[in-house]
C-alpha cells in the first residue's frame, strides 16, 4: 500500500507561470516531508523541506505547503523556469533519525516556452 | 569534494550472473543507502547502513547483500542476478543531525540491465 502518492505523473506549466506539484500520504506518524528534483541521468537532489509543526516553509521561488488534516502537501514554484524542467519526489519520513523516507513515485514537470 | 560516486554507471548481465556495484562518499557520512528505481515505482530502499560495519534490510532486499567495510563506501552485490532486478539503482548517504531526518545526498546512479 502506497503511503506516499503523486496521483499525477506529469505535469506541464507554461514557463513564467505557477507549477503547483501535489502530494498525499496515509501515515499518520509522518512528521517530516520532503521534495527531491531530479534531471535525467542524475541522482535525485534536495529541493526543500516542511516539519509537521509548520504549515508553509519557503526558499526562493519554491514553497510547500503542509495540510496535515489532509494529509496534503503542495509544491509551488513561482516563477517556472526551463531549468525546472525535471520530475519531483515528494518524500515523508517519521521524526527519529533513524526513521526511513518513504519516495512517492514522482511528478514529471515541464515548463513549456 | 566529489560527493556521492557510483561505479558503474551502465552494465549489462545474464541471468545468474553475479555483480557488485561500489559507491563511495567523501563526505564523512555516517548513514548509507542502496535505492532501486523503476518506472512507475519512484524510489525503493533495498539496505541501509547507520555505520561501519553494520547493515540492515530496507524495504526489498532480497536478492541483495551489502557490506560497509570501510565508513566511505558501501557495496551492493547481486548473487544470482534475475531479470527483475533490471532498474536504476542510486545510493545515497547522510549524517545524524541534532533532530529529525537528514537530508540524503545521491550519487548519479547505475543502470543496470539483466537479460
Amino acid at each position: 500500500d502506497q503511503q506516499v502518492k503523486q496521483n499525477s505523473p506529469s505535469l506541464s506549466v507554461q514557463e513564467g507561470r505557477i507549477s503547483i506539484l501535489n502530494c498525499d500520504y496515509t501515515n499518520s506518524m509522518f512528521d517530516y516531508f520532503l521534495w527531491y528534483k531530479k534531471y535525467p541521468a542524475e541522482g535525485p537532489t534536495f529541493l526543500i523541506s516542511i516539519s509537521s509543526i509548520k504549515d508553509k516553509n519557503e526558499d526562493g521561488r519554491f514553497t510547500v505547503f503542509l495540510n496535515k488534516s489532509a494529509k496534503h502537501l503542495s509544491l509551488h514554484i513561482v516563477p517556472s523556469q526551463p531549468g525546472d524542467s525535471a520530475v519531483y519526489f515528494c518524500a515523508a519520513s517519521g521524526w527519529n533519525r533513524d526513521d526511513k523516507i518513504i519516495f512517492g513515485k514522482g511528478t514529471r514537470l515541464h515548463i513549456l516556452p | 569534494n566529489a560527493g556521492v560516486t557510483q561505479t558503474p554507471k551502465f552494465r549489462v548481465l545474464k541471468t545468474g550472473q553475479s555483480m557488485t556495484l561500489l559507491c563511495a562518499q567523501d563526505m564523512n557520512h555516517e548513514y548509507m543507502y542502496w535505492y532501486r528505481q523503476d518506472p512507475g515505482m519512484g524510489l525503493r530502499l533495498i539496505h541501509y547502513s547507520v555505520g561501519e560495519g553494520t547493515t540492515a534490510k530496507g524495504e526489498v532486499p532480497d536478492g541483495y547483500n551489502v557490506s560497509r567495510l570501510k565508513k566511505q563506501n558501501f557495496l551492493l552485490g547481486l548473487e544470482s542476478a534475475a531479470p527483475s532486478q533490471t532498474s536504476v539503482y542510486f545510493c545515497a548517504s547522510s549524517t545524524p543531525g541534532t533532530g529529525g531526518p537528514d537530508t540524503q545526498y545521491f550519487g548519479p546512479g547505475t543502470r543496470l540491465t539483466v537479460l
